[in-house]
């Protein structure tokens, strides 16, 4: 049974950088033919696809945060990450980071707050 | 992107009633190749990640009971819940996974009437 969980901080400051990693176990990362998403929820915009990482290694940014976002790996520790610069209130949500095959995503993280302020 | 565009917002349905949720693309999301709609539905419940429920449009992902179906093809899709459970008081979203970026209808709030 894949798990997959979140981690960062809660709290980041405007202009700053919100740097999440995502913690797999149960399952290699670096095994099978998945894509490692990062999705985040807020109230205002619903639930949004911020990008993906193929096993191969390949990335798919979505474009409307391709300029800020960075996503990268770490197999060695089975993590995957998320950095996303230059951050404002409206980057106040929940981040989700999941697995999805070749269909949809089948397994998410419990997901974390994180919340943009001074 | 593709627009994912549900209906209702929000619906209050009895016990044992049926639910309807519609989703519309704003382009197909049938791929000719391999004749599959690209198309999911997920279960939120609040303080909780989505869960998958249906994905290629009609198939039901393991251990989501059978009262929950998927139907549709192209642009047009639907989730059916056949007989409205207490358990199934929760918002219910559309994806598409045809082409990226990934997108998202907004929500349909279903409670019991």
């Amino acid at each position: 049974q894949v798990q997959l969980q979140e981690s960062g901080p809660g709290l980041v400051k405007p202009s700053q950088t919100l740097s999440l990693t995502c913690t797999v176990s149960g399952g290699s990362i670096s095994s099978g033919s998945y894509y490692w998403n990062w999705i985040r929820q807020s109230a205002g915009k619903g639930l949004e696809w911020i990008g993906r990482l193929y096993t191969s290694g390949s990335i798919n940014y979505n474009p409307s945060l391709k300029s800020r976002v960075t996503i990268s790996v770490d197999t060695s520790k089975n993590q995957f990450s998320l950095k996303l610069r230059s951050v404002t209130a409206a980057d106040t949500a929940v981040y989700y980071c999941g697995r999805s095959g070749v269909s949809s995503q089948d397994y998410w993280g419990q997901g974390t707050l994180v919340t943009v302020s001074s | 992107d593709i627009v994912m565009t549900q209906s209702p917002d929000s619906l209050a349905v009895s016990l044992g009633e049926r639910a309807t949720i519609n989703c519309k693309s704003s382009q197909s999301v049938l791929y000719s190749p391999n004749n599959q709609n690209y198309l999911a539905w997920y279960q939120q419940k609040p303080g909780q990640p989505p869960e998958l429920l249906i994905y290629w449009a009609s198939i039901r992902q393991s251990g989501v009971p059978d009262r929950f179906s998927g139907s549709g093809s192209g642009t047009d899709f639907t989730l059916t819940i056949s007989s409205l459970q207490a358990e199934d008081v929760a918002v219910y979203y559309c994806q598409q996974y045809y082409s990226t970026p990934l997108t998202f209808g907004g929500g349909t709030k279903v409670e019991i009437k």
